[in-house]
């Protein structure tokens, strides 16, 4: 199993400016995923972070809006970039040893961010 | 790519029902069927989980059901208790997680 822990846990943001998420994982891990979930809504992959190097985007994301770092096997960062009203959302780090996302993914509790 | 449809969005029962969740997935390619429960202000936490060799799986109270070829699988939850209330999600894997919209279940004591 795997312990992750994400901060901030929540931010009041204004608009235009960028935020960073940290995950750090209680051990190594294969696989780190950056997950938008709207409140009440179901979860959407942003992105599989990739170490030393560059994220696999999903269809409608884009890494100038959110780029992401992976140094290691155990710590990943997202930044909402020059966020508007819309990126308010929580933002959910998860993480698996599985290649190619097909064995139990354990979460982070999230990161709620609302942006005025 | 792939499409989930999950039903019911909501799910009351008594304590002591049972729960049954269905979800329907497009991708004959995807080979591993996961379900998540989420409590209020905290990440999804995986319950059970089959794989596409699999008709069936149980773990006490929880079990789930895949019918490859009808592309659809089911969470059953027997002998329900209030604890069990949370949104449950399913989630179809090939290659990449694609999850249905969720499930609030609620359960009356």
């Amino acid at each position: 199993s795997a312990v992750i822990s994400q901060k901030p846990s929540r931010d009041i943001c204004q608009r235009g400016t960028s935020l960073t998420i940290q995950c750090q994982v209680d051990s190594q891990v294969t696989m780190m995923f950056w997950y938008r979930q709207q409140p009440g809504q179901s979860l959407t992959l942003i992105a599989t972070a990739n170490q030393g190097s560059e994220a696999t985007y999903e269809s409608g994301f884009v890494i100038d809006k959110f780029p992401i770092s992976r140094p290691n096997l155990t710590f990943s960062t997202l930044t909402v970039s020059n966020m508007s009203p819309e990126d308010s959302s929580i933002y959910l780090c998860s993480a698996g040893q599985a290649t190619g996302n097909t064995g139990e993914l354990f979460f982070g509790e999230g990161s709620r961010l609302t942006v005025l | 790519g792939e499409n989930v449809e999950q039903h019911p969005s909501t799910l009351s029962v008594q304590e002591g029902d049972s729960a049954v969740i269905k979800c329907t997935y497009s991708d004959s390619a995807s080979n591993y069927f996961p379900w998540y429960k989420q409590e209020l202000g905290k990440g999804p936490q995986l319950i059970i989980d089959i794989r596409s060799n699999v008709g069936e799986k149980k773990d006490q109270r929880i079990a789930v059901t895949l019918n490859k070829t009808a592309k659809h699988f089911s969470l059953h939850i027997t002998e329900t208790q209030p604890e069990d209330s949370a949104v449950y999600f399913c989630a179809a894997n090939a290659g990449k997680s694609t999850f249905g919209d969720g499930t609030t279940l609620t359960v009356k004591p």
